[in-house]
């Protein structure tokens, strides 16, 4: 089944304290991307790959980081979690970053940061 | 800056009447155009989309249209199903650019 994966689901961590979110992909898609949901705001990029070892920022890449070693794997890390990261956040990936491929979206992550 | 904006934060519609969304956007270099809808606990799916060459496009009760000199689209939904309750995104995209930008969602209600 195709789909896009992220672990954990849920998440409550505490200030400070490193992690780790994984996001993969059974595609062999190139275009990944992570975004931030929050109210009132939708839908935020955060971090983007064209391919592998190829990242860029999006609007909010504050206090993150990403790697792609890999094609299939996106994760996104937050060295230092501050409360105002506690969001939804969700990977997504695309064949490609043309205009006219739809992103697939994981399920989601629910991270709250005390 | 939002450069995509969804003004209503929420629609309630009678089933088997149209629900219109509607979304506005500012970066005239957009050229592609996506609706997705997002129900709870799950990430969003894509539902349709439209070119800035076309303005409309149709997806059985889906329809999307688009006025680029008002810099504002629409989706319609005829007729509306309960199973349409959601919150719906619209994106835009730019063919210079690598960056996807997403609404604030309408949350959907459609009433049985």
């Amino acid at each position: 089944e195709a789909q896009v994966t992220q672990n954990p689901r849920y998440l409550i961590t505490v200030t400070g304290k490193k992690l780790t979110v994984t996001c993969s992909q059974n595609m062999n898609h190139e275009y990944m991307s992570w975004y931030r949901q929050d109210p009132g705001l939708g839908l935020r990029q955060i971090y983007y790959s064209m391919n592998v070892e190829v990242t860029d920022k999006g609007d909010v890449p504050e206090g993150y980081k990403v790697s792609r070693k890999e094609k299939r794997n996106f994760p996104l890390i937050l060295e230092s979690p501050s409360p105002n990261q506690t969001s939804l956040y969700f990977c997504a990936s695309s064949s490609s970053v043309s205009s006219y491929n739809e992103q697939f979206f994981g399920p989601g992550t629910r991270l709250t940061v005390l | 800056d939002q450069q995509v904006k969804q003004n209503s934060p929420s629609l309630s519609v009678q089933e088997g009447r149209i629900s219109i969304l509607n979304c506005d956007y500012t970066n005239s270099m957009f050229d592609y155009f996506l609706w997705y809808k997002k129900y709870p606990a799950e990430g969003p799916t894509f539902l349709i989309s439209i070119s800035s060459i076309k303005d409309k496009n149709e997806d059985g009760r889906f329809t999307v249209f688009l006025n680029k000199s008002a810099k504002h689209l629409s989706l319609h939904i005829v007729p509306s199903q309960p199973g349409d309750s959601a919150v719906y995104f619209c994106a835009a995209h730019t063919n210079t650019g690598n960056q996807f930008y997403f609404g604030t969602g309408t949350s959907l209600t459609v009433i049985p």
